[in-house]
Parts: structure tokens; C-alpha cells; sequence
């Protein structure tokens, strides 16, 4: 089945950029989603990105795809203690099932 | 705005007892789905719909139950409440194939 892998953790200082790396194995997938959960809270929307393209940016948020090594990499630039949170890669079969494969998450932490 | 809505926020249950967990969305998706987070890992899916009258089961459907007689609401039945079954509860809602998929922000259900 579908597998998608995360780094545990990441720490890094305020006004420093973030990268959150993720790869995953279906090679059949659309899109690519980054989802974001503060403490306590859902699963809020990032961003995307289908799979014929290799880049995307959305203001402080930059998600690059290597569709041929199957990796998938969000940076945050100017990271601020507001983007502590998980973040979560996610990938969707190309079935009907449209369902997510989550990975486990990325922890990142800010530091003032 | 009110998006996906989950109700209750927060349950504790005793073993063997059952309960709903509502569901509800208005933004006229045809897809709704549940997923459950449990710690350190990512979302997996417990069933899911492409619409109302159709429901399917997801990777880990054992112990619950589903219906859609309407599009907007999409409850999720625990039949006999197991320890096993303690865990975040997450639904979600996307229209169209592929189209990013909205959380609402969970039900934290405890067995004891």
C-alpha cells in the first residue's frame, strides 16, 4: 500500500526558513497536500500541489516536488513562533476511494 | 463560515456503551469522510462517502458504523465502545475528485 514518511522533528530559530521534507512511494498520486495542526486544534490546509507540476510558492510558503525520487519539501521562509505546530504531508490515491495517506508528522518547533 | 462541523468536542465513554459522533457540513461536498488520529501517528481512514446513500469502508472500519441519508451530514457510530477505540476523531469534506479535503476540529473520545 501506500507509505508516506516523515521527519520527526525539527527546531529551528525565529526569521530562519523551514524545510519539512516528506517522501512518499505511490507513484500513481495527483496531488500532494501539506496540512498544519496547532495543539488542540484540526487539520488546517496549507497548501498543494498536483503532480505535473515541481514547484509552488504562496507567500511565505514555497512546496517543491521531485516526482522521480518521490519527495515533496515544504519551506517556510522567515519562520515565526505562530508556525510551531505538526505539520503533515499527505498524499491521495488515485482511486475512488480519494482517500488521504497521512504521514506521521513533523514537529516544528520555533525558538525566540 | 461554518465549514465542517463536528459535535461533541470532547466524550468519555465506559466500555460497551455506544454513541454517535455528528457530523455535519454545509458547503454542499459530496465527499465526507472520518478519520482517527491516535498519537505519533498520522490520520487513518475509517469510512468514507461520494455521496448520499453511498458508504464505504476505509483502512480501519472494525467497531464502527456509518450513514449518509443526506449530503451534509455524515455520522460516525461506535456500536460497544473499546479502550482500543479512545483516539481523536477527525471528519472531513471535499467536492469534486481530487479537490483539497476541509477537517473539522475533532472529537476527543475516551473509553475507560
Amino acid at each position: 500500500g501506500e507509505d508516506v514518511e516523515q521527519s520527526l522533528f525539527l527546531s529551528v530559530r525565529e526569521g530562519d526558513s523551514s524545510v519539512i521534507n516528506c517522501t512518499y512511494t505511490d507513484s500513481s498520486s495527483t496531488y500532494l497536500y501539506w496540512y498544519k495542526q496547532e495543539p488542540g486544534a484540526g487539520l488546517q490546509l496549507l497548501t498543494y500541489i498536483f503532480s505535473n507540476m515541481d514547484m509552488k510558492q504562496d507567500q511565505r510558503l514555497t512546496v517543491l516536488l521531485n516526482k522521480k525520487d518521490k519527495h515533496l519539501s515544504l519551506r517556510i521562509a522567515d519562520t515565526q513562533t505562530g508556525d510551531s505546530a505538526i505539520y503533515f504531508c499527505a498524499e491521495i490515491e488515485d482511486t475512488g476511494r480519494r482517500a488521504l495517506t497521512f504521514g506521521s508528522g513533523t514537529r516544528l518547533q520555533v525558538q525566540p | 463560515n461554518a465549514g465542517v462541523t463536528q459535535t461533541p468536542k470532547f466524550q468519555v465513554l465506559k466500555t460497551g456503551q455506544s454513541m454517535t459522533l455528528q457530523c455535519a457540513q454545509d458547503m454542499n461536498h459530496e465527499y465526507m469522510s472520518w478519520y482517527r488520529q491516535d498519537p505519533g501517528m498520522g490520520l487513518r481512514l475509517i469510512h468514507y462517502s461520494v455521496g448520499a446513500g453511498i458508504t464505504d469502508q476505509g483502512e480501519v472500519p472494525n467497531g464502527y458504523n456509518v450513514s449518509r441519508s443526506t449530503t451534509e451530514d455524515f455520522p460516525l457510530r461506535l456500536l460497544s465502545a473499546a479502550p482500543s477505540q479512545t483516539s481523536v476523531y477527525f471528519c472531513a469534506s471535499s467536492q469534486g475528485s481530487h479537490q483539497p479535503q476541509h477537517f473539522g476540529d475533532g472529537t476527543r473520545l475516551s473509553i475507560l
